[in-house]
């Protein structure tokens, strides 16, 4: 049953605290994203990656970092640089080829920093 | 540049009644335009697309979307809602960079559907 799987679902930190989000998908997409989302603003795009082991900054990449060494995953780091982390964390991966396919989500992360 | 608007925070509608969910955009060039739905924390579903062709455009659960060109409109459609439509629906455009669609998308700020029973 392909899909995109993140993990943990829920994740408390202290401030000052790193803390890492999978992202895993089964799918065979190239191109995986990383939004935040907060009550009333949408999505915005963190960071996203087209293919293996090459990644773009998204809108608001400060305090944010990523790996893309499989093509099956890409983790999010949310540092402690990141004034403001908490929120809901969604991953995506695109399907088709072109700039035509639409985006497949996984269920999320919802970071709270106490 | 570009941007997606979704004037609605809240459309409330009776089922059975039908819905309207306004989105409009401004991009340059022809626009990809997408449809999602949220429901309480889980993440995003598809549910159409418009890329290009036939203005009317179809999708899951009996929903539909009309691209309007002239009034750089793509409003969610359906004819008769449902209780389990009540979520946050979400609608988005393809960035458009320098050379062209980019691989990324612009959301607009949503708009939550509440269909009464």
């Amino acid at each position: 049953d392909g899909g995109i799987t993140q993990s943990p679902k829920y994740l408390f930190r202290k401030e000052g605290q790193n803390v890492t989000l999978s992202c895993e998908q089964n799918l065979n997409h190239d191109a995986m994203y990383w939004y935040r989302q907060d009550p009333g603003q949408g999505l915005r795009l963190i960071y996203y990656s087209q293919i293996v082991n090459d990644f773009q900054k998204g809108d608001i990449a400060e305090g944010y970092s990523v790996s893309r060494e499989k093509k099956e995953s890409f983790p999010l780091t949310v540092t402690s640089a990141q004034k403001n982390p908490t929120a809901f964390y969604l991953c995506a991966s695109k399907r088709g080829i072109g700039n035509t396919g639409e985006l497949f989500f996984g269920e999320g992360s919802r970071l709270t920093v106490l | 540049a570009q941007s997606v608007a979704q004037p609605e925070d809240q459309v409330n509608v009776a089922e059975g009644n039908p819905l309207t969910v306004k989105c409009t955009y401004s991009v340059s060039g022809n626009p990809y335009l997408f449809w999602y739905v949220q429901y309480p924390n889980r993440g995003l579903q598809f549910l159409l697309k418009y890329i290009t062709g036939d203005n009317l455009v179809k999708g899951s659960y009996g929903f539909e979307a009309e691209f309007n060109k002239s009034q750089t409109s793509f409003h969610l459609k359906k004819p008769s809602a449902l209780v389990s439509d009540s979520a946050l629906y979400f609608c988005a455009v393809r960035d458009m960079g320098y050379g062209g669609a980019t691989n990324k998308l612009i959301f607009g700020t949503g708009t939550l559907l509440a269909v009464q029973p």
